[in-house]
């Protein structure tokens, strides 16, 4: 079966601080992504990746960056931690552009 | 980008049959359309995916006219569990970016 799997459920941090968020998916998948997701806002993509080392921007991603140095694996970095970052943090995976998206569980993350 | 709208709630009784609408305009031709089902707490569960005409699996059915400006998502005889929130989301094909819609809180009454 299908799993991606998010490292933290819920995470506490502190202003200026530098976050790390992990996701790994253990299906092969080529496309991974990052989202936000805030009462009212629904699902934002904030980064997204479509190949190892290859990221694309979203549509929110001020104030953040992405790593994918493994195919099963993609990071999300907050550099310097904001009060407007907290929220709860979606990854998913695909395996092509037009296949569905399976989602990890959350992340989520309290900045204080 | 393919911009969606949906019907922010929608309320239904136990056993009854559920269409919620979502219109994209400016879908592209290579653009699919898929539906989630989120619960509180949880990340999205895929629910089913369609390009045109009808599709259906075990669990909904999806509906998109020609123009494929719009999709409706039906559920049959709905339960309690169904209460969630229904995300459409359209996108794919060659473009990897992707749009959500903001959600149908559907809450499904006894």
């Amino acid at each position: 079966d299908v799993k991606v799997t998010q490292s933290s459920r819920y995470l506490v941090k502190r202003t200026g601080e530098k976050v790390f968020l992990e996701c790994v998916q253990d299906m092969d998948h080529e496309n991974m992504f990052w989202y936000r997701q805030d009462p009212g806002l629904g699902l934002r993509l904030i980064y997204f990746s479509y190949d190892v080392k290859m990221k694309e921007k979203g549509d929110i991603p001020e104030g953040y960056s992405v790593s994918r140095e493994k195919k099963e694996r993609f990071s999300l970095i907050l550099e310097s931690a904001s009060t407007n970052q907290t929220s709860m943090y979606l990854c998913a995976s695909s395996l092509y552009s037009n296949q569905p998206q399976h989602f990890g569980d959350g992340t989520r993350l309290s900045i204080l | 980008l393919a911009k969606t709208t949906q019907p922010i709630s929608m309320d239904s009784y136990e056993g009854q049959e559920v269409n919620i609408t979502c219109s994209h305009n400016n879908i592209a031709t290579n653009d699919y359309i898929t539906w989630y089902q989120q619960f509180p707490s949880q990340g999205p569960r895929f629910i089913i995916q369609g390009y045109k005409t009808k599709v259906t699996n075990e669990v909904a059915s999806l509906f998109i006219p020609a123009d494929r400006k719009s999709s409706t998502l039906s559920l049959p005889r709905v339960s309690l569990s169904d209460t969630a929130v229904y995300y459409c989301l359209v996108g794919g094909g060659s473009n990897y970016k992707l749009t959500f819609g903001k959600g149908t809180l559907l809450t499904v009454n006894p």
